[in-house]
């Protein structure tokens, strides 16, 4: 199975700052990264696919790079409704495995 | 907009089998870009992928609970469904049902992108 790892577990920040998550695979799975955002009692949402590419109206203050073995979440200019917990998830083969989490609390 | 509402017990006792059916509506099953599975989440394990599976009912298991789980096709009602056995209190979890988007078979990739909206299933005596 591929191994996801994020880092940090949580992060606090304010709004208007920005902040990275690194998700790092055990193996290399090229571009095949997927991030989510999930707030309190509900699904997680589908915001990044291949590493980079933003989904349908997420906001453009998110942002995702990185191939192989190592990627990053970005979050430019934090707003209140980006506090939640995020993860990555490898789409290259199964199982589907996903990172812990990184949960983005306000400071 | 495609959208999926799991059903099903929220109890379930120990030894005996949880039972989950997703509904989806707003397209079809049969649509040959997607596959349908079945994801849990809990505190302490996090997410967890417990399999996935195509209209035709072609099946991929997590390995780590292959032995226990049996996922179904419905394309008549355009419903899919998750069969776990003999469950423990560690099977307690919220199991969301999802759309899983595949790519070609030149380059692919499965991406959850489209989730249910959970449901919470405690096993308890």
């Amino acid at each position: 199975d591929i191994q996801m790892t994020q880092s940090p577990s949580s992060v606090s920040a304010s709004v208007g700052d920005g902040v990275t998550i690194t998700c790092r695979a055990s193996q290399d799975i090229g571009t095949r990264l997927a991030w989510y955002q999930q707030k309190p009692g509900t699904a997680p949402k589908f915001l990044i696919s291949s590493a980079s590419s933003l989904q349908s109206g997420v906001p453009s203050r998110f942002s995702g790079s990185g191939s192989g073995t190592d990627f990053t979440l970005t979050i430019n200019s934090l707003q209140p409704e980006d506090f939640a917990t995020y993860y990555c998830q490898q789409a290259y083969s199964f199982p589907l495995t996903f990172g812990q989490g990184t949960r983005l609390e306000i400071k | 907009q495609m959208q999926l509402q799991e059903s099903g017990p929220g109890l379930v006792k120990p030894s005996e089998t949880l039972s989950l059916t997703c509904s989806v509506s707003g397209g079809s099953i049969r649509n040959t870009n997607y596959y349908w599975g079945w994801i849990r989440q809990t505190p302490g394990k996090g997410l967890e992928w417990i399999g996935n599976m195509y209209y035709t009912g072609s099946t991929y298991y997590n390995l780590s609970l292959k032995s226990r789980v049996t996922m179904s096709v419905d394309t008549s009602k355009n419903q899919f469904s998750l069969m776990l056995s003999s469950v423990t209190a560690a099977d307690t979890a919220v199991y969301y049902c999802a759309r899983v988007l595949l790519g070609t078979a030149r380059y692919f990739y499965y991406y959850t992108d489209v989730w249910g909206r959970g449901t919470t299933v405690t096993v308890s005596s």
